[in-house]
């Protein structure tokens, strides 16, 4: 089976910088992506990883390590509108993502 | 429309019924999924087609079957609901393997 860890909860304050780490242990890799979800609606694009290094996207960035099988997404200048889950997924075979159980950000003012 | 569109939003459903959730999109994307998501687990892949009239498995496929006569519609079928598909169903989207997955809105179901 596919093994994505995240971790379940994360909470910060409003301007502030979080980390959200993601490990993977999968029988394939053919990139990683994140994923926003806010409650009760659908997942949506944040970023895409498939060379090791960092890829930067306004205030949203995410790393990637393949030999560490390892991924982090970093938000700063925490806005409450970032409240929300932060799924990270692998791309395990040409059309089948795996995902992680997702994070839950809580941004307090 | 523009994106991906779900019917129903929401439905409860006796178990032992059959019950098809609808999915269409408008971007002519060659891809599509269906996913369930559960509390705890995250989501995880029924099936998915990568071009009008294939499909393939995913990670939880028994009980569900889907079909793709056309490029834009991906119907996800229960032929017999059970308490234990009780979930929040995405259909999604991508243009071709590796590129980003659009989602739509969700199709809440329960089965009593």
């Amino acid at each position: 089976g596919q093994n994505i860890d995240q971790p379940t909860e994360m909470t910060a304050t409003e301007g502030a910088i979080v980390q959200i780490n993601c490990t993977y242990q999968t029988s394939g890799f053919n990139g990683l992506f994140w994923y926003q979800q806010h409650a009760g609606e659908a997942p949506t694009f944040l970023s895409y990883n498939v060379l090791d290094g960092l890829e930067e996207k306004g205030r949203f960035s995410s790393f990637l390590s393949r030999s560490k099988g390892y991924s982090y997404l970093l938000l700063k200048e925490l806005q409450m509108k970032d409240s929300a889950s932060y799924l990270c997924a692998v791309i395990i075979d040409d059309y089948k993502l795996s995902f992680g159980a997702g994070t839950t950000v809580t941004v307090r003012a | 429309i523009a994106g991906i569109t779900q019917a129903p939003t929401s439905q409860i459903l006796a178990a032992g019924r059959r019950m098809t959730l609808r999915c269409t999109q408008d971007m002519r994307h060659n891809a599509m999924y269906w996913y369930r998501q559960d509390l705890g687990l995250g989501l995880r892949l029924i099936h998915y087609s990568n071009t009008a009239g294939t499909t393939g498995k995913g990670e939880v496929p028994d009980g569900y079957s889907v079909s793709r006569a056309n490029t834009d519609d991906f119907p996800l079928t229960l032929a017999s609901a059970v308490p234990s598909q009780t979930s929040v169903y995405f259909c999604a989207s991508s243009e071709r393997e590796y590129n980003e997955q659009f989602f739509g809105p969700g199709t809440r179901l329960t089965v009593l």
